[in-house]
């Protein structure tokens, strides 16, 4: 089974730029997470797809991020204008999905590190 | 503070010694999870324990979990080198659908 894809791995950026991160879940996978993780912490959940829908955005900073996961299944996290400060890892992952009163197990991938200068 | 704080923040043994990592918390959850993070392999999902349950096996790991004392812990049994890693809580609350993380335990396996 494929895992979860991730691109780029890596990308310096000058900040006030734009970058862009793209995320592949494994297949079948209805829900999909973008992770925020600083170095020396854990990750920090951005934003949470269920399906194409947004299930949590609330760590989300809205007036520079940005995701959509457009058909359910790829899914894009943007960052217009970057900070020095967001300089980090983002990770994806997905899982099975999310029932009321279920929760499954997530699957990452392997990351992009993100330096901003 | 974060929903999952894990203790220690750093932990070093020797090799074949048993590790023993503690997560504590603040929210009612649905279950606990316990993922695994090293440069080789990112982040893997270990093991997960529901609130109904009170332990739980899975290899040379056991997971308990205390819902009076809002806690848990992870005992890796019988370590090896290759075990370094660093070792995340993550908590699914009750009634919503949100995963939080701790900030880790960073284990150091000596051979």
């Amino acid at each position: 089974e494929a895992g979860v894809a991730q691109s780029p791995r890596y990308k310096i950026i000058e900040k006030r730029q734009s970058v862009a991160f793209w995320c592949n879940p494994i297949s079948g996978h209805a829900t999909l997470y973008w992770y925020q993780q600083i170095l020396g912490q854990g990750p920090k959940l951005l934003i949470q797809f269920q399906n194409n829908g947004v299930v949590d955005d609330s760590q989300l900073p809205k007036d520079r991020f940005s995701a959509e996961r457009l058909k359910g299944v790829d899914s894009t996290l943007k960052i217009q204008p970057a900070k020095l400060e967001d300089s980090a890892v983002y990770l994806c992952a997905s899982s099975l999905g999310q029932l009321a009163g279920r929760y499954n197990e997530q699957f990452f991938g392997p990351g992009t590190r993100l330096t901003v200068l | 503070s974060q929903q999952g704080e894990e203790d220690p923040q750093a932990l070093s043994i020797q090799e074949g010694e048993n590790a023993t990592m503690n997560c504590s918390y603040k929210t009612s959850i649905n279950n606990l999870q316990w993922y695994r993070q090293n440069s080789g392999r990112g982040l893997v999902h270990l093991i997960l324990i529901r609130s109904n349950e009170r332990e739980k096996h899975s290899g040379r790991l056991r997971v308990t979990l205390d819902t009076s004392k809002k806690s848990s812990s992870l005992l890796i049994t019988a370590s090896r080198a290759a075990d370094t890693a660093s070792y995340f809580c993550a908590t699914a609350l009750t009634g919503g659908f949100k995963t939080i993380f701790g900030a880790g335990t960073r284990l150091f396996v000596k051979a």
